[in-house]
């Protein structure tokens, strides 16, 4: 099983400023990896597939990038709507496991 | 307009068995392949189990396997997760979430539904 490690586990950001998540995985994954932001009370909503396309509607100042093992979400110009948790996760193979979440918040 | 619906969760006693439904509109199920994904309250998410497009191959985690059996009806256009031997920690809103054309990310998912295994 591929393990999905995040960091960090939270972090508190201005509105405006950058907001840059990490996630790592145990073996590489090529670039078979989503990212997904996930608000209370609401299913996970896909933001990047093939760790830097974004999905349908997705605006520009998401973005993501790496391959193999090191991954990174960057959200420029934070905005309150992005105040979420952000989780990862490979798809390489089963199980299709996912990282523990990093948590945003907007300062 | 593709729409996943999940239906049959509730309380449920340690050692009991539950089934939960996904219903799948503005697309054929049996086109793409689908997956079941679970989250304990106010916890991560994990992969529980997926089936391929065309009945193709399935695949189970570890902690649901040889309890759980995921199965699709076409004619219904509907996923189900049967589950067995129910645990405490089994616990958890349970999504249903459609691939994605060529690409294996998770681009649709229901609203989720809640499984209590207590007693």
């Amino acid at each position: 099983e591929i393990v999905m490690t995040q960091s960090p586990v939270s972090l508190s950001v201005s509105p405006g400023e950058r907001a840059t998540l990490s996630c790592r995985a145990s073996q590489s994954v090529g670039s078979n990896l989503a990212w997904y932001q996930q608000k209370p009370g609401q299913a996970p909503r896909l933001l990047i597939y093939g760790a830097s396309t974004r999905a349908t509607g997705i605006p520009a100042r998401v973005s993501g990038s790496g391959s193999g093992m090191e991954f990174t979400l960057t959200i420029s110009s934070l905005q309150s709507e992005d105040s979420a948790v952000y989780y990862c996760q490979h798809y390489k193979n089963w199980p299709y496991t996912f990282g523990q979440g990093t948590k945003v918040a907007i300062k | 307009e593709v729409q996943l619906v999940e239906s049959g969760g509730g309380l449920v006693q340690p050692g009991r068995s539950l089934r939960v439904s996904c219903a799948a509109s503005g697309f054929t199920l049996d086109d793409y392949a689908i997956h079941w994904v679970r989250q304990p309250p106010g916890k991560g998410l994990e992969w529980v189990s997926g089936i391929s497009w065309k009945s193709g191959p399935i695949g189970y985690a570890d902690s649901v396997k040889g309890r759980f059996t995921i199965s699709r009806d076409n004619a219904k256009n509907s996923l189900y997760l049967q589950m067995n031997n129910l645990r405490t920690d089994d616990t958890a809103f349970y999504y249903c979430a459609k691939e994605r054309d060529y690409d294996r990310a998770f681009d649709y998912w229901g609203q989720g539904i809640l499984v209590t295994v207590s007693s």
